[in-house]
């Protein structure tokens, strides 16, 4: 079963837009954390935010935010004000507890911002 | 800080041959790196994950034989592709785990190698 699944395979927004890449997961472990990265086309994994399965409150760091639903496993990430920049892969990961750090990622989102 | 290194970033060789792939750790201790594997527009697949100083675990269906990992010391994990096939030709990324520091981003990526096999 998949862990980590993302069900956009591709994204379009306009510029200065929010969007929302969806992103669920399965677990069976209390201890969990939920990871987006950003892969332009160079290839390199640009780290975005973190989600500790304990935090209380949404993660947020800068244009970036995490919609947190614990009871329904998702872990939605939010854009604000996209910018031209933004467009790329976006990954969802998960690192389990008791896996010594390895993470699983989903198939990836293609966003494509439109000037 | 924190960064990782991969070399070479791309290289194209002949079927048959094999290729080593280095990552390295520039400014911090990494107890553990991570080898993925991502084909054009698919995800990052988890190969192998090398501990400094002891064999590296592989994921099922990974062939270790082929797949050659060492993690000689706390800043270097290379990677070999044997005898490497046009379908061995791929996007290789490597990440390194921190050893000190109670970050919770304390996984931290490499820029990649394409491997491309003739």
């Amino acid at each position: 079963a998949q862990k980590i699944t993302q069900t956009q395979p591709g994204m379009f927004v306009q510029e200065k837009e929010a969007v929302t890449l969806d992103c669920t997961y399965d677990t069976s472990d209390q201890s969990y954390g939920l990871f987006w990265y950003k892969q332009p086309s160079s290839g390199e994994m640009i780290f975005l935010i973190y989600q500790g399965s304990y935090d209380e409150q949404n993660a947020t760091e800068g244009r970036y935010s995490l919609n947190f639903q614990k009871a329904r496993k998702s872990a939605n990430l939010v854009i604000s004000a996209s910018q031209l920049g933004d467009s790329a892969m976006y990954f969802c990961a998960m690192r389990e507890g008791n896996q010594g750090g390895k993470l699983i990622f989903g198939q990836g989102t293609e966003l494509s911002v439109k000037p | 800080g924190a960064v990782v290194s991969q070399h070479p970033s791309w290289v194209i060789c002949k079927s048959g041959t094999s290729v080593k792939i280095e990552c390295r750790s520039l400014d911090f201790q990494a107890t553990t790196m991570f080898w993925y594997r991502q084909f054009p527009k698919q995800s990052l697949m988890l190969m192998a994950t090398s501990n400094e100083g002891s064999k590296a675990t592989y994921e099922q269906g990974v062939e270790k034989d082929k797949f050659l990992i060492n993690h000689a010391s706390l800043t270097l994990s290379t990677l070999t592709v044997t005898s490497a096939h046009p379908e061995d030709s791929s996007f290789y990324i490597c990440s390194a785990k921190r050893l000190a520091g109670s970050s919770y981003n304390e996984q931290f990526f490499g820029p990649g190698t394409r491997l491309t096999v003739l």
